[in-house]
């Protein structure tokens, strides 16, 4: 069974550019979740989303954006880049994302530097 | 007050020994605790699942949740140098879809 896979791995870009990442979570799940890890915050929630829908946000600002496709498969936006949005950004997959099923299964990551 | 607190350690243990990981929590909410395994630059990895007070073995590991106590472990039987990585728990809340991670503990098990 396909875990969840995360694209680009690596990416460098410029500050005030903007990136675009991609996750396709694990056959049969319908949530997927971003999270941003650092050295000095750990891991924070970016957002969530369920049938295309997003579900909860967490806080961050709205250069912050994702969505999700009709086969599951999500993105996340991050324009205007700044030198602090260099982190690893981790998808994570569930079946329902709430209640029963929720557990989350994470794929190896997308690390941004910001330079 | 951090929602989920874990200290980071590092924690070195010689092998064999038994590891005892913990989180604490202040929101009573938390209905649904996991914890992950996490090596050098790479994903978190899921251990262990639960969502009620007690005990669930997998393997050499016990996960253990105590809610009158808002505290909930990990523990490591029998620790090999392949179990050294760093440690996280993770909590939600039902209906929030989301989770709370601790900043993790970071385990080295010597040979």
């Amino acid at each position: 069974k396909a875990g969840v896979t995360q694209t680009p791995r690596y990416l460098i870009k410029t500050r005030g550019q903007q990136v675009t990442l991609s996750c396709s979570p694990i056959s049969g799940h319908r949530s997927v979740s971003w999270y941003q890890q650092t050295p000095g915050q750990g891991l924070q929630f970016l957002f969530e989303y369920f049938s295309e829908t997003q579900r909860n946000k967490g806080n961050f600002p709205g250069r912050f954006s994702g969505r999700q496709f009709s086969n599951s498969r999500s993105e996340m936006n991050v324009s205007t880049l700044e030198l602090g949005d260099s982190a690893l950004y981790l998808c994570a997959s569930s079946r329902t994302g709430g209640a029963m099923n929720t557990e989350a299964f994470f794929g190896q990551g997308t690390r941004l530097t910001v330079v | 007050q951090k929602e989920v607190e874990q200290d980071p350690g590092p924690l070195s243990v010689p092998e064999g020994a038994i590891v005892s990981l913990n989180c604490t929590y202040s929101n009573s909410a938390f209905q649904y605790f996991m914890w992950y395994r996490q090596y050098s630059r790479k994903g978190p990895e899921l251990l262990m699942y639960t969502y009620s007070s007690g005990n669930k073995e997998d393997g050499r590991f016990t996960a253990q949740v105590d809610k009158s106590s808002k505290y909930i472990s990990l523990f490591i039987r029998d620790s090999q140098p392949s179990d050294s990585a760093t440690y996280l728990c993770a909590l939600m809340g039902s209906g929030t879809y989301k989770y709370i991670f601790g900043t993790g503990t970071r385990l080295k098990v010597l040979a």
